[in-house]
Formats: C-alpha cells, structure tokens, sequence
C-alpha cells in the first residue's frame, strides 16, 4: 500500500482564518479523496480530487469552502477558508492505489477552530 | 442508494472473549466491503475487505467477517478479544462507478476490559 503524510497533524486556528492541509504520496495515484470527521462522528465524503481535473464535491460541500488542488499524481491540498467552531474536525486525505480497489488513509488533520 | 448500518455505538466484551461487530448494508449492486479501524489520535487502517470470490475474508490482527448475502451482512469476529483491539471501527462500502467513493456506517467503539 501506499504511505500517505499529512500536514499539519493538528492546528488550532481562529474565527474567520483559513487553513491549507496538504496530503503527500509516495507513490503515483489516480485518485484522492477528503473526508471529514466531525467530533464522534463518522466519516463524511467532502470532495475527490483526480489529477488534471476539477474536484467534484459532494452534497453540502462548496468550493468556495473548501477549495482543493491536486497538481500532480502526488499531492493535494485541502484548503478549509474562512473557518467557524463548526469547521473543527479532523480531515484525512485517502487514496485508491492502483488496481487495488482500496482506499487508504493518512493520518489525518486534527483542527480546532476557536 | 447505498447505505451502511452498524448496529451498536458501543461494544464492550472481556479481554478472551468472541468479538462480534456487526454491519448491514444496503446496496442494489454486488458491493465492495471494508472494514476499517481507527486507534485513538491515529487515521483509519484497512483491517480487510471483501470484493469478489470467498465470502469469509481474513484480516489483520485476527480479524475476519463474512459477506453473507440473503442477510446483507458482513459482521466482523476475532475469537478472543485483546486490550489492544480497543478502537473505532468503521463499515464502509462502496460506490462503484464514477469515483469509487465510500460510504462509511456510524461507527462502533469497541471497549475491552480485564
């Protein structure tokens, strides 16, 4: 599988900032995925982020949100803008690797927003 | 749609006991199952997944489930439950076609104690 990073691993922002998450692979992946994890909650789809295209979002998520970049087989950043209390989650990048027909996740992104 | 329901939040079995997690699913295709483990402060580790071919799939740390069909299940069991099987562990299946997107049940924490 591959080994997927994260950064940062947790930040603590204010009201009205924005942060950019980036999620770097070690490999060449066709596809990556955001997810987001609300405090004990499970996890929910925000945006894939294929290479070469735009990223295509879910229901109830906005690019003016959350903007995303994927400008190469490697790396993605996730920008969360403009962020309120609501917007503290942890944020986990995953890919599909390959034929395997499997995503996996990186350590993900512990954000709390005061 | 697709669909993924984990019957109970909280789990909690004595360290040597069966482990039993269950998951149902709802899909009008044949699906992709996974179930995944979240250790506190970490990401989500693949703990195995069943997409074609023997419907009992073994996994990491002892872990297996059945995909049974008639009953839209894919319970996971591990015979004897250790302290550190204590987690989150997540169901998930997935949507195929377009951008192989998984949808993730709620969730079950699985206590264990001496």
């Amino acid at each position: 599988s591959a080994v997927i990073s994260q950064k940062p691993s947790r930040d603590i922002c204010q009201r009205g900032t924005s942060l950019t998450i980036q999620c770097q692979v070690d490999s060449q992946v066709t596809m990556m995925f955001w997810y987001r994890q609300q405090p004990g909650q499970s996890l929910t789809l925000i945006a894939t982020a294929n290479q070469g295209s735009e990223a295509t979002y879910e229901s109830g998520f906005v690019i003016d949100k959350f903007p995303i970049s994927r400008p190469n087989l490697t790396f993605s950043t996730l920008t969360v803008s403009n962020m309120s209390p609501e917007d503290s989650s942890i944020y986990l990048c995953s890919v599909e690797w390959g034929a395997s027909e499997t995503q996996y996740f990186g350590p993900g992104t512990r954000l709390l927003v005061l | 749609a697709q669909s993924v329901t984990q019957l109970g939040s909280h789990v909690s079995v004595s360290e040597g006991a069966l482990v039993l997690l269950r998951c149902n699913y709802s899909s009008s295709v044949p699906p992709y199952l996974f179930w995944y483990v979240q250790y506190p402060n970490q990401g989500l580790q693949l703990l195995l997944k069943y997409t074609t071919g023997a419907t009992l799939v073994k996994g990491i740390n002892g872990f297996e489930a059945e995909f049974k069909k008639s009953e839209t299940s894919f319970h996971l069991t591990k015979p004897s439950a250790h302290m550190s099987d204590a987690a989150e562990y997540f169901c998930a299946v997935r949507v195929s076609g377009g951008y192989n997107k998984l949808i993730f049940g709620a969730g079950t924490r699985l206590a264990v104690h001496p």
